[in-house]
C-alpha cells in the first residue's frame, strides 16, 4: 500500500511568488493534516480536514495560506505571495480518522529566497 | 491548551547502549500518543502507537510506556544501533483537537 505521497520535494523560489504543494494521502483515510515544521522543533499544525471539509484552520495565516481538498482525496496548499520566513519543511499526514494513527508523507522543503 | 516537552533535547551514546527518551504533556485528557522517528531531510515514520488504556507497546528494540495520570511517556530503545540515529518525537491528540508535537530528542549512536 502506497504511503502520504507529497510534491514537490523541493521547491525554491523568490519572495513575493506564489507556490503550490500537493499531497496524496492514504486510500480510505477520511482525516488529512497539513503541518509546517521549521528547523530543530516539532511540526505545527496549519490546517485539518475530515474528508472535504476544513475543520481546523485557525493556525493558517488566511492572508497569504489557502489549501482545498477537493472531493476529500488530493489536497493543495498555496502561499501567495511568499516571505522569506515561509523557508521550512511542509508535512502532509493522514489518518482514517481524526486522532487515530497518523501517516507522514517525506515534506516539501521550501526556500523562499 | 496541550503542551509537549521532550527530555533530553540531544543525546549521544556509544553503540550497544540502552537508552530512555522522555516525553511529558500537560493535559492529560488524551486518548493515545504516538512516537514518530524522523531522519534528516525526511519526513515522519511512526514508530509506536500507545492507546490510553494501554500502559505499554512494544516493537522490535523499541518499548514505549504510557502514564496518563503523571503526564508521561518514555521510549525505551534497547541496544542501540547507529541507523537509530535520528530525531524522535512524540505527539498527542486530544478529544477535538489535533496532533501536538514535542520538539525532539535528537540521538547519535556512536559506532
Amino acid at each position: 500500500e502506497a504511503g502520504v505521497v507529497q510534491s514537490p520535494r523541493y521547491k525554491i523560489i523568490e519572495k513575493k511568488q506564489p507556490v503550490a504543494f500537493w499531497c496524496n494521502p492514504i486510500s480510505g483515510h477520511n482525516t488529512l493534516y497539513w503541518y509546517l515544521q521549521n528547523l530543530g522543533q516539532g511540526p505545527e499544525l496549519l490546517i485539518r480536514y475530515e474528508n472535504e471539509e476544513a475543520v481546523d484552520d485557525s493556525q493558517l495565516p488566511k492572508d497569504r495560506f489557502s489549501a482545498e481538498r477537493l472531493k476529500g482525496v488530493d489536497s493543495t496548499l498555496k502561499i501567495q505571495p511568499a516571505e522569506l520566513g515561509d523557508s521550512a519543511v511542509y508535512l502532509c499526514a493522514s489518518s482514517q480518522r481524526q486522532g487515530l494513527e497518523a501517516f507522514f508523507g517525506q515534506g516539501t522543503r521550501l526556500t523562499v529566497v | 491548551k496541550q503542551e509537549v516537552t521532550q527530555i533530553p533535547a540531544a543525546l549521544s551514546v556509544p553503540e550497544g547502549e540502552n537508552l530512555v527518551l522522555n516525553c511529558s504533556f500537560t493535559d492529560s485528557a488524551i486518548y493515545n500518543l504516538q512516537w514518530f522517528r524522523q531522519d534528516p531531510g525526511k519526513g515522519l515514520t511512526s514508530l509506536l502507537l500507545i492507546q490510553s488504556s494501554q500502559r505499554e507497546q512494544t516493537s522490535g528494540r523499541l518499548n514505549a510506556s504510557l502514564d496518563k495520570s503523571s503526564g508521561r511517556s518514555t521510549l525505551y530503545i534497547a541496544a542501540s544501533q547507529p541507523g537509530d540515529s535520528a530525531t524522535y518525537l512524540c505527539a498527542v491528540p486530544n478529544y477535538g483537537q489535533n496532533f501536538v508535537f514535542g520538539p525532539g530528542t535528537r540521538l547519535s549512536v556512536l559506532p
